[in-house]
């Protein structure tokens, strides 16, 4: 596609629900990223994957949090047991890997707005 | 990585040049400097980056001194469109990945009519 495409764009869960959050990234990136920005707030790193590699989850604030990404293409940010405090905009964004000394921007999607009540 | 230190919050008058500073007095040799902004309700946008040549490019330019401790992010015809929280960010790039980048507050531009 022509850009980062997150589903769904709007969330309400219950506090204990599992919520799913997906993200579609550029056809032939082979980085991708979730952030997550509550209100007003900067951006919060979460997890990122990068080709074949195993991910980098020093971001996830949890272990109710859980991210993975099929077939080096899509991925899914999973959150278990809803908390208010998950209330946020999930962001993923997506990039070509770089060599040395090369860098591409990343592009961001729309973002995800989940409401825990 | 190193931190960065922006303002919080400048104003510009619509048509006049935006000059947004960003500190970064402990940026080591290999760590370039990336600029993004983020409008209202969307996902942040990339815009220039740079390592310690000044930069141009059709969005922005980007200076940065020879120290390379600060920069400076120019919009030349500064626009309605481009107020936007403004993020200076600065990382290595690691051979073949790029791990993800730090965002800090930003600063909150409002072009002015």
């Amino acid at each position: 596609g022509a850009g980062v495409s997150q589903s769904p764009s709007n969330k309400v869960t219950e506090k204990g629900k599992d919520v799913e959050l997906r993200c579609d990234p550029i056809s032939g990136h082979t980085a991708l990223y979730w952030y997550r920005q509550s209100l007003g707030q900067g951006l919060e790193f979460l997890i990122y994957f990068q080709g074949n590699s195993a991910p980098d989850k020093s971001g996830l604030p949890s272990d109710r949090f859980s991210a993975e990404r099929t077939g080096g293409s899509v991925s899914t940010l999973t959150i278990q047991r809803t908390q208010q405090e998950d209330s946020a905009v999930y962001l993923c964004a997506s990039s070509l890997a770089s060599g040395a000394g090369a860098f591409y921007g990343y592009t961001f999607g729309s973002g995800t707005r989940l409401t825990v009540v | 990585d190193a931190k960065t230190t922006q303002p919080p919050s400048m104003d510009c008058a619509e048509g006049r040049a935006a000059n947004l500073p960003c500190n970064h007095s402990t940026i080591s040799g290999n760590e370039y400097v990336y600029w993004y902004r983020q409008i209202h309700s969307q996902g942040p946008q990339y815009i220039i980056h740079g390592l310690k040549n000044n930069e141009t490019n059709e969005m922005a330019s980007l200076i940065i001194t020879e120290d390379r401790k600060s920069s400076t992010l120019i919009l030349p015809h500064a626009t309605l469109r481009d107020t936007a929280v403004y993020y200076c960010i600065v990382r290595v790039v690691l051979g073949g990945s790029q791990g993800n980048l730090i965002f800090g507050k930003g600063t909150k531009l409002s072009v002015k009519p």
